[in-house]
């Protein structure tokens, strides 16, 4: 099955940093690979998502790249604000089964 | 609906009791899933359904973990003799199901505490 690593676990920046999470899978079918934000309690929350014929994406502060060769994905977020603080997930959902494997998420810490 | 809703929201359980978790999914979405959290870790799959016949199971830890969803809508996910070890948050997620996409919404959870 799909195995997803994601680095690093806690990532701490300073408000108006960029902040950069990574994500590596291991199933070459995998063709969706969305990103969710979870903030304490509270449920995981699409922020942006890529497909396989897409190498790159970018919705306002945050961006995904995708390198379907490497097997690496990574999730760019500019200009942190303190309201970015939450745990981040990629996942990685190969196309046949429709179901995403998580990775063990990154705790992103905005500092004002 | 207008999104994944759960219920209960919360329940702490003795040791050996029974529990059932509900999931009613988005309105129309016919795939359905069923995730388990743990503290500091992401979601771990352990059912998928599609439509009323669960797809791939095979994420179910053992046989004490079922799941239904008789009318392709409502799903209820069943925990027999439950363990100290099944504490977690029971995250339910649907999707349209369909090869244009497969963004899966989770719902709120239901927070398990076995005592």
């Amino acid at each position: 099955g799909e195995n997803v690593e994601q680095h690093p676990s806690t990532l701490s920046v300073q408000e108006g940093d960029s902040a950069v999470i990574k994500c590596t899978y291991s199933d070459s079918a995998s063709n969706y690979f969305p990103w969710y934000k979870q903030e304490l309690g509270k449920r995981p929350q699409l922020i942006i998502d890529i497909r396989s014929n897409v190498g790159e994406k970018k919705d306002q502060r945050i961006a995904v790249t995708l390198n379907k060769t490497a097997k690496h994905f990574s999730l760019h977020i500019t200009e942190t604000q303190p309201e970015d603080s939450a745990v981040y997930f990629c996942a990685a959902s190969p196309g046949g089964s429709y179901i995403p494997t998580f990775g063990r998420g990154t705790s992103l810490i905005v500092h004002p | 609906g207008a999104g994944v809703s759960q219920t209960p929201s919360n329940k702490v359980t003795e040791k050996g009791k029974y529990v059932e978790l509900r999931c009613d999914p988005i309105s129309g979405h016919t795939a359905l899933y069923w995730y388990r959290q743990s503290l500091g870790q992401g979601p771990e799959f352990l059912i998928y359904f599609q439509g009323t016949g669960a797809a791939d199971d095979s994420g179910l830890p053992n046989d004490r973990f079922f799941a239904v969803r008789p009318e392709g809508s409502v799903s209820t996910l069943k925990i027999q003799r439950t363990e100290r070890g099944d504490s977690a948050v029971y995250l339910c997620a649907s999707s349209r199901g369909d090869s244009s996409g497969n963004t899966i919404y989770f719902g709120e959870g239901s927070w398990l505490t076995v005592v």
